[in-house]
């Protein structure tokens, strides 16, 4: 596989559910971001992990967990959702943080909470 | 605070024509970049161009071309000769400190565009 990958692509889940979110690099990066991207609202950038370490973390609620085990892996667990939270989950790459680094985005996980 | 407007939320053509999205930004910042990607239907952002600001040269790439005009803050993606399979969501973003030694990139809302056979 080349490129970012992510599964599952589509994912129902209720309120009182835990399920995780995977995304996988295959092209030698040191830098993984989690996007949220809802109907009619900007790509809003949730984390960012740059060698494995959590760099940032813009106000993402706690309900949102994820975790970075290398540098080809990103995990995004999800516990107790909300139905806003309801989204096109992105996970992209990029070499090394920084504007000079165009980042590779994955096809995204279309995640329901009902 | 950083900001990226894309005014236009649909613009639907017919193939062959030639199409403007549109894009203006904000920010205090003397130094930032500037990026344009497109979103298909199979749901992956795929990165089109980046700009510095120090850098307002516009640039040509086949069918596409962009102008950043910093005197408007704007930074405009024109297809020429639209096709079919141009038609997606094309994003504007900025990208630029966010606070401390933290970057991030700011996206607009998202133009939608449909070219028609």
């Amino acid at each position: 596989e080349t490129g970012v990958t992510q599964t599952p692509r589509h994912l129902v889940m209720g309120m009182t559910n835990k399920k995780s979110l995977k995304c996988e690099q295959h092209l030698g990066h040191n830098a993984m971001y989690w996007y949220k991207q809802s109907a009619k609202k900007p790509l809003e950038l949730m984390f960012v992990y740059s060698l494995e370490e959590r760099v940032e973390n813009n106000s993402v609620p706690s309900r949102f967990s994820p975790e970075c085990p290398n540098s080809s892996h990103l995990f995004l667990h999800l516990h107790t959702l909300q139905p806003e939270d309801s989204a096109l989950y992105l996970c992209a790459s990029s070499q090394e943080r920084g504007p000079y680094y165009e980042q590779y985005f994955g096809p995204g996980t279309r995640l329901t909470v009902t | 605070a950083q900001k990226v407007t894309q005014a236009q939320t649909e613009i639907s053509v017919v193939e062959k024509e030639d199409v403007t999205l549109d894009c203006v930004y904000e920010t205090r910042d003397t130094t930032y970049y500037l990026f344009w990607y497109k979103q298909p239907p199979s749901g992956e952002l795929v990165f089109l161009i980046r700009r510095n600001s120090f850098d307002e040269q516009n640039e040509i790439s086949g069918r596409y071309s962009w102008n950043f005009q910093k005197s408007t803050s704007s930074f405009n993606f024109t297809i020429t000769a639209s096709q079919v399979v141009d038609s997606a969501v094309y994003f504007c973003a900025l990208y630029m400190r966010s606070g401390g030694s933290n970057y991030k990139l700011t996206f607009g809302k998202g133009t939608l565009l449909t070219v028609n056979p």
